[in-house]
C-alpha cells in the first residue's frame, strides 16, 4: 500500500525559506509522477508543483512560478518542495499527492495523499 | 477564486439521493476526464472518482459521477452520516498544464 509522509512545515517570516520533504513508500517511487497540492486554512485545494517521476520535468501552479521549486532524489524514495521569497498568501497545509503515472499529464489523478504538513507566514 | 464552479454547501437526509455540480470550460472539463476527491473533517483528501464515473476499489457504488460538455456532476445515493465531508472536483487544464480545483462543496448530513 502506498504511503507519504510530509515533514518541513513550520512557522516562517515573510520572505524567509522553507523546505518540505515527502518520504514514499509502498511503490516503486521512481515510477510515478509525483505533485504538491495546497490547502489555505478553511479554504479550497489549490495544486501547487507536479514533477515526472524521472525527475527530468517539473510543472508549477501561477501563483508559485518562480519562487517554488520541486525535485526528487529516487535513491531516497523522497519529494522535496523548495519554497523561497515566502508570503502570508502561502500559508497553507501542503499535501504531497502521488500521480497515477510516471508522465505529469492529463488523463490521470492524484492517488494517495499524504497526512500534510502546515506552514504558517507570519512575522 | 476557483477556476470550477461548485456549489458552497449541500445537504440531504439519510437515505436520501444528492448531488453536487462541477462547472468548467473548453479548456478544462469540455475536454479532459472530472476527478472527485472527498476530504473528510480533519483528514487528507480522498479519491473517490476518476476519469468521470470509475470508482476505486473500495469506494461503494453509491458514490456516482457523470460528465456533459463543461459541467460535471457528482450523485451520491441512501445518503449515510459518514458522508459528511467536502467534495471537491477537480480536471486538467489544457491552458495551464496543471490541474484546477472546484472551490468545494460542504455536504452536510441533516
Amino acid at each position: 500500500e502506498a504511503q507519504l509522509l510530509e515533514s518541513g512545515g513550520g512557522l516562517v517570516q515573510p520572505g524567509g525559506s522553507l523546505r518540505l520533504s515527502c518520504a514514499a513508500s509502498g511503490f516503486t517511487f521512481s515510477s510515478y509522477a509525483m505533485t504538491w497540492v495546497r490547502q489555505a486554512p478553511g479554504k479550497g485545494l489549490e495544486w501547487v508543483s507536479g514533477i515526472s517521476g524521472s525527475g527530468g520535468s517539473t510543472y508549477y501552479g501561477d501563483s508559485v512560478k518562480g519562487r517554488f521549486t520541486i525535485s526528487r532524489d529516487n535513491s531516497k524514495n523522497t519529494l522535496y518542495l523548495q519554497m523561497n521569497s515566502l508570503r502570508a498568501e502561502d500559508t497553507a497545509i501542503y499535501y504531497c499527492a502521488k500521480w497515477s503515472s510516471g508522465n505529469w499529464y492529463k488523463y490521470n489523478w492524484f492517488d494517495p495523499w499524504g497526512q500534510g504538513t502546515l506552514v504558517t507566514v507570519s512575522s | 477564486q476557483s477556476v470550477l464552479t461548485q456549489p458552497p454547501s449541500a445537504s440531504g437526509t439519510p437515505g436520501q439521493r444528492v448531488t453536487i455540480s462541477c462547472s468548467g470550460s473548453s479548456s478544462n472539463i469540455g475536454s479532459n476526464y472530472v476527478y472527485w476527491y472527498q476530504q473528510l473533517p480533519g483528514m487528507a483528501p480522498k479519491l473517490l472518482i476518476y476519469r468521470n464515473n470509475q470508482r476505486p476499489s473500495g469506494v461503494p457504488d453509491r458514490f456516482s459521477g457523470s460528465k456533459s460538455g463543461a459541467s460535471a456532476s457528482l450523485a451520491i445515493s441512501g445518503l449515510r452520516s459518514e458522508d459528511e465531508a467536502d467534495y471537491y472536483c477537480a480536471t486538467w487544464d489544457d491552458s495551464l498544464s496543471g490541474v484546477v480545483f472546484g472551490g468545494g462543496t460542504k455536504l452536510t448530513v441533516l
